[in-house]
C-alpha cells in the first residue's frame, strides 16, 4: 500500500565500507529522485532518473551512483563511505518528466550513520 | 539558478493562534512553488503548490499560501494552530526547464505549538 518505500530505514556502518539503499515506488511514476538531508535538515537533490536515464547529476562525489533496474526502482550505491556521508537520504518520485510543477512523492527516508 | 529563503528556523505559536511561516524565492523565470511538511522521523508530504493559476492556494490540514510576485513571497498560513501541526516545514521552488524537475528547498522552519 506504501507509495514510495525505502530500505533500510536505518543503516549504521564503518568508514570505508560500501553500502546500498533501495527505493521502490508503486505509483506508476516515470521519474525518481534521491535527496540528501544533512544534520541541519537542509535538503538537496542528488540525482533524478527518467526511464532509466540520468537527467540530473548534481555535484555529488562519484562514490555515489544511482542504479535503476526498472522504472519502479532507483537504488543508491555508495562506495568508500566517509563520515560526512552521514545524513538522511530520501527517495522521491513524480509522474510526468519535464513538468516542473509536478508534485514529488517522498519515501520515509534512510538514516545513514557512518562511524 | 533559483533559490528559497525561509525566515526563521524556529517559529513558536500558541495552540489556536495564527500560524505564519515565511518564504521568499528568487527566480529568473516564473516559478512553481511548494510547501512540504515533515513530521518527526517521516518523509515529506505536500501541503500545497502554486502553479501559476490562482495566487491564493489552499492546501491540506487548513493551510493556505499566497503567491505575491511583487514581494517574491509565498508565505504559509493557518488561522488556528493545532498541536498536531508541530513539524518541520519546507518551502521549495522549481522552474520550467530548470534542473530537470528537481526541487530547490529552503532550509526549513521548525514549528513549535505551545499548549
Amino acid at each position: 500500500d506504501t507509495a514510495v518505500s525505502q530500505t533500510p530505514k536505518y543503516l549504521v556502518t564503518q568508514m570505508g565500507n560500501d553500502k546500498s539503499i533501495k527505493c521502490e515506488q508503486n505509483l506508476g511514476h516515470d521519474t525518481m529522485y534521491w535527496y540528501k538531508q544533512d544534520s541541519k535538515k537542509f535538503l538537496k537533490i542528488m540525482f533524478s532518473y527518467n526511464n532509466k536515464e540520468l537527467i540530473i547529476n548534481e555535484t555529488v562525489p562519484n562514490r555515489f551512483s544511482p542504479k535503476s533496474p526498472d522504472k519502479a526502482h532507483l537504488n543508491l550505491h555508495i562506495n568508500s563511505l566517509e563520515l560526512g556521508d552521514s545524513a538522511v537520504y530520501f527517495c522521491a518520485s513524480s509522474h510526468i518528466q519535464g513538468v516542473a510543477n509536478n508534485e514529488q512523492f517522498f519515501g520515509p527516508g534512510t538514516r545513514l550513520t557512518v562511524l | 539558478a533559483q533559490s528559497v529563503t525561509q525566515l526563521g528556523s524556529h517559529v513558536s505559536v500558541s495552540e489556536g493562534a495564527l500560524v505564519l511561516l515565511r518564504c521568499n524565492y528568487s527566480s529568473s523565470v516564473p516559478p512553481y512553488l511548494f510547501w512540504y511538511v515533515q513530521y518527526p522521523n517521516q518523509g515529506l508530504q505536500l501541503l500545497l503548490k502554486y502553479t501559476s493559476a490562482a495566487t491564493l492556494v489552499k492546501g491540506i490540514n487548513g493551510f493556505e499560501a499566497e503567491f505575491k510576485k511583487s514581494e517574491t513571497s509565498f508565505h504559509l498560513t493557518k488561522p488556528s494552530a493545532h498541536m498536531s501541526d508541530a513539524a518541520e516545514y519546507f518551502c521549495a521552488v522549481s522552474v520550467p526547464g530548470g534542473g530537470a524537475d528537481g526541487l530547490t528547498f529552503g532550509k526549513g522552519t521548525h514549528l513549535i505549538i505551545q499548549p
